[in-house]
């Protein structure tokens, strides 16, 4: 059965760095959304993308995010320079149309 | 600005026993609702999506109800067994991106 999958599944990196995560969908999917779960808390949304274009984000994705998809399979997730606060499970999802979202296994972003 | 809610926050019971989980939303004006579970450290896997012109969705020993226009559903999971120990999370979708709006979760305790 197809799925998302997420690389790294950990990552650590020092405040002020930048780090990509990265996730590939599932094949015929056709929107692609990042989430993401501080410890604790609810999952929260970031952004979806469609037809190579952010079609909305939330207040969290700031300035210091970006989100691309550089050939046919990949979707990273760039955050420009990380803080304490960005610490969190980063979730990538996609969908074959506005309906079912299937989730990755997780990158989980610890910043020290 | 739309606000899930899952009720009761956790949730022990004996193998066997059917239960009952509850999600509300603040804002009736969903494209659909999906529930969701987790396992611990772990990504989220779909359980039953529901459109917003549909009442129910059946799969194996789970049903999930919408009532739209109260801002209400729930799932029913039929003779639990331990393996069912997991947090649910239902979210529902509005929004032109599909953003998944998400509840706090239901953390279930299956005891054999």
């Amino acid at each position: 059965e197809p799925e998302v999958t997420q690389t790294p599944s950990h990552q650590v990196t020092q405040m002020g760095q930048e780090v990509i995560l990265r996730c590939v969908p599932i094949s015929n999917h056709l929107y692609f959304y990042w989430y993401r779960q501080i410890l604790g808390q609810k999952v929260e949304f970031l952004v979806s993308f469609y037809n190579n274009e952010i079609s909305e984000k939330s207040e969290i994705f700031d300035d210091q995010f970006s989100v691309e998809r550089p050939d046919g399979s990949n979707f990273t997730l760039k955050i420009r320079s990380t803080k304490l606060e960005d610490s969190a499970m980063y979730f990538c999802a996609s969908s074959e149309w506005a309906d079912t979202q299937y989730f990755g296994p997780g990158t989980r972003l610890t910043v020290l | 600005k739309q606000e899930v809610t899952q009720i009761p926050a956790a949730l022990s019971v004996p193998e066997g026993e059917n239960l009952v989980l509850n999600c509300s939303f603040t804002d009736s004006a969903i494209y659909n609702l999906q529930w969701f579970r987790q396992d611990p450290g772990k990504g989220l896997t779909s359980l039953l999506l529901i459109q917003s012109s549909q009442r129910e969705q059946t799969s194996g020993r789970l049903n999930a109800s919408l009532d739209k226009s109260s801002g209400r559903s729930t799932l029913y999971i039929a003779a639990s067994q331990p393996g069912d120990s997991a947090t649910y999370l239902c979210a529902v979708v509005g929004g032109a991106g599909n953003m998944l709006t998400f509840g706090g979760g239901t953390r279930l305790m299956v005891k054999p």
